[in-house]
């Protein structure tokens, strides 16, 4: 079964350190993933998509499909990327299959 | 552009009640996702539609929820007697095609408290 894991349901950082979101996720064919940003008050708006193997507000993600993980990055964490974060897997009808979410909580 | 509207934002009824929810998408878009999201859980999908079809509603508990899209454009989403467990945000968002890599975007939400 299709299935998306978050572990960490808040992460607590300074601002200037470090951030890894961690996702898993199990697919038994080519998974297409996601992640998705909610601010506080905002709606839920797409952050990257590994397809894009783009760079967003300074957050990569690498599909890693040996660990089967879709770990979400940032080398210096900004008070503003304080939001909740999901990572989502999508199926081929379109159909997005999201995680738990993880609180990300960045302290000045 | 003007984003997903939904309508109200806000709901409480009683269990056994009944309740509709409304949902315009973006303009042009034609597939539209209904999710419910329980606190502190994702967004689970209930139902897809592309244009004024069904694609997907594998997971939405027919006894006593309904969706529509007659027109292909506003949908409405019901639910009929709602229980305690039905307490969750809905969220409606739509995307211009089905597949490839369109984006989907997401409405405010409509917050359902069942007492």
């Amino acid at each position: 079964a299709q299935r998306v894991t978050q572990p960490e349901k808040l992460l607590s950082v300074f601002k200037g350190a470090p951030v890894e979101l961690k996702c898993n996720y199990s697919y038994s064919g080519s998974p297409e993933l996601f992640w998705y940003v909610q601010y506080s008050r905002q709606r839920l708006q797409l952050l990257l998509r590994h397809i894009s193997r783009e760079s967003i507000k300074g957050f990569t993600a690498d599909l890693n499909k040996g660990e089967t993980s879709f770990h979400l990055k940032k080398p210096f964490a900004q008070e503003e990327d304080s939001a909740m974060y999901y990572c989502a897997l999508r199926r081929y009808t379109d159909k997005l299959i999201f995680g738990t979410g993880t609180r990300l909580q960045v302290f000045p | 552009e003007a984003g997903v509207a939904q309508s109200p934002r806000y709901k409480i009824i009683e269990k056994r009640q009944s309740v509709a929810f409304w949902c315009n998408p973006i303009s042009g878009h034609a597939t539209l996702y209904w999710y419910q999201q329980i606190l502190g859980q994702g967004p689970k999908l209930l139902i897809q539609f592309q244009n004024n079809g069904v694609v997907d509603d594998s997971q939405l508990p027919k006894d006593r929820f309904s969706a529509e899209r007659l027109k292909g454009v506003d949908s409405t989403l019901k639910i009929q007697p709602a229980k305690l467990e039905d307490s969750a945000v809905y969220l409606c968002a739509s995307s211009l095609v089905q597949g490839s890599s369109h984006e989907q975007y997401f409405g405010p939400g409509t917050r359902l408290t069942v007492t």
